[in-house]
């Protein structure tokens, strides 16, 4: 157990649909960092926030936003969703030190868009 | 930008046999290093990593990797495995040029699979 929770743990919804995903990092991690794990596209980081601010983008499409809330919890929201946004979306934490910067994943929530 | 690479799609072993993962990396900056491990249904596990120092990093549940800079190779070894060695395993890098705002690089994954 990586003390980083995430739900729903599933996930099934209709194209054209939003939906929300939640994460708790570990108690005392400020940063958090969403990732999107696909078959035609492996793993890809999306997004991360570090104590309630955006601080890097990576292949994050329009239709998905990220925020990071004062309990230092976060949401992925993806809107107008189509078939290949079917994934696995991870969350991760870390502490943001100089030489402990290992991120600690959660068990991901799965998406399909039928 | 960094990339990775990982040769083997998949590796077959049976069990108690040595096994090497291979990974690759192609940055312009110095980097940090990190192999993860999926096991079937689960989110992504630290094994090791290198951030500086010895070479030679040892992780959990047996398994060492080497950072050889001068090949941008961070293979990873485990002398003998076991059949809960099945999982997917993940070379990562992350640009040392923007320590604490890392943004993790993965390669396409090695699946690791252990037969009796």
């Amino acid at each position: 157990d990586s003390g980083v929770t995430q739900t729903p743990k599933h996930l099934i919804t209709a194209t054209g649909q939003r939906v929300t995903l939640r994460c708790s990092p570990r108690s005392g991690d400020l940063s958090v960092y969403w990732y999107q794990q696909s078959l035609d596209q492996g793993l890809q980081f999306l997004i991360q926030y570090y104590n309630g601010e955006e601080r890097a983008k990576g292949n994050i499409l329009e239709r998905f936003s990220a925020q990071q809330f004062p309990d230092l919890h976060s949401e992925l929201n993806l809107s107008s969703l189509e078939l290949g946004d079917s994934a696995l979306y991870f969350c991760a934490s870390s502490v943001v030190t100089s030489f402990t910067d290992t991120q600690y994943f959660g068990p991901g929530t799965r998406l399909t868009v039928l | 930008a960094q990339s990775v690479t990982q040769l083997d799609s998949q590796v077959p072993v049976f069990e108690e046999a040595p096994v090497e993962l291979r990974c690759n990396y192609s940055s312009s900056v110095s980097v940090y290093l990190f192999w993860y491990v999926q096991y079937p249904n689960q989110g992504l596990q630290l094994l090791l990593k290198y951030l500086s120092g010895s070479t030679l990093v040892k992780g959990i549940n047996g398994f060492e990797a080497e950072f050889n800079k001068s090949q941008t190779s961070f293979h990873l070894r485990k002398p003998s495995v076991h059949i809960s060695d099945t999982a997917e395993y993940f070379c990562a890098v992350s640009d040392k040029k923007n320590t604490g705002f890392q943004k993790l690089v993965f390669g396409t994954g090695t699946r690791l699979l252990v037969s009796p």
